[in-house]
């Protein structure tokens, strides 16, 4: 599987827009890239995902750089429940297993 | 709906025993699998299944089992427990689909300690 890399720690104020870098320059044409996020003490949950085209949900937006090397998470407008880890994960549309394969992720603290 | 579900929240186990972490959802979702998440790391694959009747290993297997009888079920099983299964173990389900894009649900979490 391609390697994503991203900053182990990343501090924002709240209600202030979050961008957390992913770079995945090994990346193939048939990976989907998905972000999840952890709160303490709880499993993940599913972010957004994205393959070419910049994704928009209720919860973020995924741009996707154009060479598709790296990739961008935006919350737009951070709160106190945004702090938690977010994995950036490569997943291949032609992969035999459907298991997410975690990195450390970035551990997002939010300020009052 | 429920979601997945897990229990025991909580297990404190001695070393050489055997007990089963339980999940299940109520989502009708083919594949299931099993994650251990050890300190400040991110979730390994330990095992998983596409649907009843069928599994298949993971990143790391070793010590433990699994079963899938029924679609909403997926039992892991440790066999002799050793301390180096102290871990935080998350059950997850999907809808099974090529592509592999469908978003994955995850449960709350079983924290053992083995001693």
């Amino acid at each position: 599987d391609a390697k994503t890399t991203q900053p182990n720690s990343m501090e924002s104020n709240e209600e202030e827009p979050v961008h957390l870098p992913c770079n995945h320059s090994t990346i193939s044409g048939t990976d989907y890239i998905h972000w999840y996020r952890q709160l303490p003490s709880q499993g993940p949950e599913y972010v957004i995902h994205g393959l070419t085209s910049n994704v928009n949900n209720r919860m973020a937006s995924l741009a996707i750089a154009e060479d598709r090397k790296s990739s961008t998470l935006i919350l737009h407008r951070a709160t106190l429940r945004d702090a938690a880890v977010y994995y950036c994960i490569l997943r291949d549309v032609g992969g035999s297993a459907r298991q997410l394969t975690f990195g450390s992720g970035t551990q997002l603290t939010v300020l009052p | 709906n429920a979601g997945v579900t897990q229990t025991p929240k909580f297990q404190v186990l001695k070393t050489g025993q055997s007990m089963t972490l339980q999940c299940a959802q109520d989502m009708n979702h083919e594949y299931m699998s099993w994650y251990r998440q050890d300190p400040g790391m991110g979730l390994r694959l330990i095992h998983y299944s596409v649907g009843a009747g069928i599994t298949d290993q993971g990143e790391v297997p070793n010590g433990y089992n699994v079963s899938r009888s029924t679609t909403e079920d997926f039992p892991l099983r440790l066999l002799s427990a050793a301390p180096s299964q102290t871990s935080v173990y998350f059950c997850a389900s999907s809808y099974w689909s090529t592509g592999g894009v469908n978003e994955q649900f995850f449960g709350p979490g079983t924290r053992l300690t083995v001693l």
